[in-house]
């Protein structure tokens, strides 16, 4: 089944700097892909959602790339501050039509002032 | 609002108990499912359900049994809680064609 694998799992940056976390994965057949962020003693909130079909999404302060023919997925905190300190999780679904979000083994960013 | 909540949000149960863990979602979604979240491991399929009647099994489906008594309600059991099963528990539900999940808050689960 497919198996996603998820670096670094932990990530220390200053104020301003970038951070950058990527997943691969093994199933060409995954289509869905996200990324969640927990912060200590919360669930899990959505920050992007992607198709396969989407390479470069934008969001508030982070860029989600897509590389299908790598099966890689990653997120870049352009320039982080304080409150981006959480885990981050990847997840992905492939067609097995059961909609089971397979998720990555999480990342724990610091991110000092 | 359309939430999924969990109960209860902590549990202590000694080796050996059994243990009930809710959840109920108000999204009407037909896909609830089981994860539990360890660190190292992100979070992992325990079970999961398309619908009332209805359980699949997960990835670390062994020592769990589930039940999904409506499409509201879906229950994880542990009938001989172990140490090992210390953890913290999510339960989400989708709707599987727009792929949108929510996520409960959680239950942490305390086996000694």
């Amino acid at each position: 089944g497919e198996q996603v694998e998820q670096r670094p799992p932990h990530l220390s940056v200053r104020e301003g700097d970038s951070a950058v976390i990527t997943c691969t994965y093994t199933d060409p057949n995954s289509y869905y892909f996200f990324w969640y962020k927990q912060e200590p003693g919360a669930s899990l909130q959505l920050l992007m959602k992607v198709f396969s079909s989407t390479e470069i999404n934008e969001g508030q302060g982070f860029t989600v790339l897509l590389n299908k023919k790598d099966k890689r997925l990653s997120l870049n905190l352009t320039a982080a501050h304080p409150g981006d300190s959480a885990a981050y999780f990847c997840a992905v679904i492939n067609q097995g039509g059961s909609a089971k979000l397979i998720f990555g083994e999480g990342t724990k960013l610091t991110v000092s002032s | 609002e359309a939430a999924v909540t969990q109960s209860p949000r902590n549990k202590v149960t000694v080796t050996g108990g059994n243990v009930t863990l809710s959840c109920r979602q108000t999204n009407s979604h037909n896909y609830m499912y089981w994860y539990r979240q360890d660190t190292g491991h992100g979070l992992r399929l325990i079970h999961y359900s398309y619908g009332a009647g209805n359980l699949q099994i997960g990835d670390v489906p062994d020592g769990y049994k589930a039940t999904r008594t409506t499409q509201e309600d879906f229950f994880l059991l542990l009938e001989l809680a172990s140490p090992s099963q210390t953890s913290l528990y999510f339960c989400a539900s989708s709707d599987a064609r727009n792929s949108d999940y929510t996520f409960g808050s959680g239950t942490r689960l305390l086996v000694i």
